[in-house]
C-alpha cells in the first residue's frame, strides 16, 4: 500500500520486558514523527527524523524509551523495561518535505497495552 | 510553547445540522493550521489545512478559516451526516516541528 504502515496493531506485553515498534512510512518521506495518545486526549510528541538524523527527542519521557532510523526510512521505537504508564497508541507519522506547510499523513498506530 | 484548546465534547447532533467545534491556538511566528479526523477503529486523518491568515481550508464539506487576529481556526459544516461521527483534532506546525494537537472532540450524529 501507499500509506504509512506500522507493526505490531497491537502488542501486550509483561511489565518489565522490552518492546519494538516498527513504522514503514510512505516512499521518499523525508520526515518522520513519532506520538503518543493516552486515551481521550491528542497525540503528544516523542521524537522526529529528517533523513536518518534524530532532529528532537525532547518529548521521551525517559531513557527507557529510544528511536532510530538507521537508513531514512524504517524507524523502530524501542521501550525497554516497559512499565504500566507505558500503555498506549503509539503513532509514527511521515511527511514529504520538512516545511511547516507540509501535511503529515498517520499510521493506523500500534496499541501497546503493559500488564 | 505552543499550544491548541478545542472545545470539549461530546457534541451530539442530529442529522442535517449545523456543526461548529471552535479551535483557539497559541504559537509563536506563522504556524499552519491543521483538522485531523479520527473515525471509530481507524486512525488519524488530514481533513483540511491552511497555511496562512486568512486561508479557507475545506474538504468533504467542512471548512475552517485561519484567523490570526482572533488566533483561531473553527471548524464548520453546513449539515451534517451519521457518517460524519468521528473525533476531530485541531492542531499546529509552527516550523520544522511536531504537530502540536488539541485534545480532540467527539461528534456523534444521530438519525
Amino acid at each position: 500500500g501507499a500509506g504509512v504502515s506500522q507493526s505490531p496493531r497491537y502488542k501486550v506485553t509483561k511489565r518489565g520486558q522490552d518492546v519494538a515498534l516498527r513504522c514503514d512510512p510512505i516512499s521518499g518521506h523525508v520526515s518522520l514523527y513519532w506520538y503518543r495518545q493516552a486515551l481521550g486526549q491528542g497525540p503528544e510528541f516523542l521524537t522526529y527524523f529528517n533523513y536518518e538524523a534524530q532532529q528532537d527527542k525532547s518529548g521521551l519521557p525517559n531513557d527507557r524509551f529510544s528511536a532510530e532510523r538507521p537508513e531514512g526510512s524504517i524507524s523502530t521505537l524501542t521501550i525497554q523495561r516497559t512499565e504500566q504508564r507505558d500503555s498506549a497508541m503509539y503513532r509514527c507519522a511521515s511527511s514529504q518535505g520538512v516545511e511547516n506547510t507540509d501535511t503529515q499523513y498517520f499510521g493506523p498506530g500500534t496499541r501497546l497495552t503493559v500488564l | 510553547g505552543d499550544s491548541v484548546t478545542q472545545m470539549e465534547g461530546p457534541v451530539t447532533l442530529s442529522e442535517e445540522a449545523f456543526l461548529t467545534i471552535n479551535c483557539t491556538y497559541t504559537a509563536t511566528g506563522y504556524p499552519s493550521l491543521f483538522w485531523y479526523v479520527q473515525y471509530p477503529g481507524e486512525g488519524l486523518q488530514l481533513l483540511l489545512k491552511a497555511t496562512k491568515a486568512d486561508d479557507k481550508g475545506s474538504n468533504k464539506g467542512f471548512e475552517a478559516t485561519y484567523r490570526k487576529e482572533t488566533t483561531s481556526f473553527h471548524l464548520e459544516k453546513g449539515s451534517v451526516q451519521v457518517s460524519d461521527s468521528a473525533v476531530y483534532f485541531c492542531a499546529l506546525n509552527s516550523g520544522n516541528t511536531p504537530l502540536v494537537f488539541g485534545k480532540g472532540t467527539r461528534l456523534s450524529v444521530i438519525a
